[in-house]
């Protein structure tokens, strides 16, 4: 059974540009959610999609969106990028995010460089 | 909202030797706790879980128990290899009929473990 995959797996952009990320979850997942980790701020949540809708919003910029097709793929896009958004981003997948199906699948991430 | 604080690493350690690595938590509900572990340049994976107050999750040597008297779910191993040196994230879920995906992770401990 395929995990998780993100691509690509590393990426260098100018400031001021907008890039756009994929995650492709385990076979059967519906839920997709979406973290940026950072050395100084760690893990934080950023989305999650859910039969291609947004279920639930982190604490970022309008600057950050993101999409969910039918699928279960999904994509988060980021425009106007600034150093600050140099970081590791991370997709999730679950089964439906219900009750014990919580259990989230991590893929390797995608190395974002804001130079 | 909900918080997760987990000792501060790094923590080094010689082979064979016992390990452990606290982890507190603050939530409103009962949340389900989880630890996941993260290897250089990889995503994470995760290690264990537990989802009810007493419950021990158990994984490849590594173990915890869901304290819900002292909010805490605290890793621990009898004895680590070198092949154990990774950064440990603790992490908590919102309640587990509440719908969400969402996971509050802890800022991480980095674990070395030499020969």
């Amino acid at each position: 059974k395929a995990g998780v995959t993100q691509t690509p797996r590393y990426l260098i952009k100018t400031r001021g540009q907008q890039v756009t990320l994929s995650c492709s979850p385990i076979s059967g997942h519906r839920s997709v959610s979406w973290y940026q980790q950072t050395p100084g701020q760690g893990l934080q949540f950023l989305f999650e999609y859910f039969s291609e809708t947004q279920r639930n919003k982190g604490n970022f910029p309008g600057r950050f969106s993101g999409r969910q097709f039918s699928n279960s793929r999904s994509e988060m896009n980021v425009s106007t990028l600034e150093l600050g958004d140099s970081a590791l981003y991370l997709c999730a997948s679950s089964l439906d995010g219900r009750g014990k199906n919580t259990e989230a699948f991590f893929g390797q991430g995608t190395r974002l460089t804001v130079v | 909202g909900n918080s997760v604080t987990q000792m501060e690493g790094p923590v080094t350690l010689s082979e064979e030797a016992f390990l452990t690595i606290n982890c507190t938590y603050t939530a409103t509900g009962y949340p389900s706790l989880f630890w996941y572990v993260q290897y250089p340049g990889e995503g994470l994976q995760l290690l264990l879980k537990a989802t009810k107050a007493d419950d021990k999750g158990s994984n490849k040597g590594f173990e915890a128990t869901y304290r819900k008297e002292t909010t805490s779910f605290h890793l621990e191993k009898g004895s680590v290899q070198v092949s154990d040196s990774a950064v440990y994230f603790c992490a908590l879920s919102e309640p587990w009929d509440s719908g969400y995906s969402t996971l509050t992770f802890g800022k991480g401990t980095m674990l070395l473990v030499s020969p």
